[in-house]
């Protein structure tokens, strides 16, 4: 299994307050994304990282922030919770070769926002 | 933009039977492509992977195969078992290592 951490695994939260989930690897691979899994949506991408300090916006980034200030550190930061942020969060990192990309994924961090 | 899906979404089968996954995705211009399996309140773990030049990849009771000209992917599974209940989704990958997942299959085996 690769070396994926997520904290913390389950979160209750109220609306309006901040929220800082973390994704810690040990594989020392280039990329790192943050996907949010919903009935009926599937996995969608909110931002990922392909280094240090080198981050961009997936298709739902609205409302979140990421910040990688280390190989193997990827924060998720949700500004201002919303109840439509309730989800379950999934960390996955890549190495980054092209041919034989594989993405791992987390144990998952679930959120739910009151 | 790649557009990645699966059916049928649900599918139940006796134990003991062969089944098929299929994936479709609409750009043929992918790196490669995983089979993964997702239990309940679990992460996703890579079953198989095939690179874009692979015809098929095997692992045990599971065969997966692409044809990446018509945009489809079949996860074969042979001799299914109650334990092979789960989810089962595919993933396409593309340039800037992206990666476009299907909304899955949910196979139920009853023994």
């Amino acid at each position: 299994d690769a070396g994926i951490t997520q904290s913390p695994r389950h979160k209750v939260t109220e609306t309006g307050t901040p929220v800082t989930l973390r994704c810690h690897q040990t594989e020392n691979h280039r990329y790192m994304y943050w996907y949010r899994q919903d009935p009926g949506h599937g996995l969608r991408l909110i931002h990922y990282s392909y280094g240090v300090k080198d981050t961009d916006k997936g298709e739902v980034s609205d409302g979140y922030s990421v910040s990688r200030s280390k190989t193997e550190d990827f924060l998720l930061t949700l500004e201002s919770a919303t109840s439509s942020q309730t989800s379950v969060y999934f960390c996955a990192i890549s190495d980054g070769t092209s041919s034989g990309n594989t993405i791992y994924f987390g144990e998952g961090s679930w959120l739910t926002v009151v | 933009k790649q557009e990645v899906t699966q059916i049928p979404a649900a599918l139940s089968v006796p134990e003991g039977e062969n089944l098929v996954l299929n994936c479709s995705f609409t750009d043929s211009a992918i790196y490669n492509l995983q089979w993964f399996r997702q239990d309940p309140g679990k992460g996703l773990t890579s079953l198989l992977l095939i690179q874009s030049s692979q015809r098929e990849q095997t692992s045990g009771r599971l065969n997966a195969s692409l044809d990446k000209s018509s945009g489809r992917s079949t996860l074969y599974i042979a001799a299914s078992q109650p334990g092979d209940s789960a989810t089962y989704l595919c993933a396409v990958s593309g340039t800037g290592n992206q990666f476009y997942f299907g909304t899955g299959t949910s196979l139920t085996v009853i023994p």
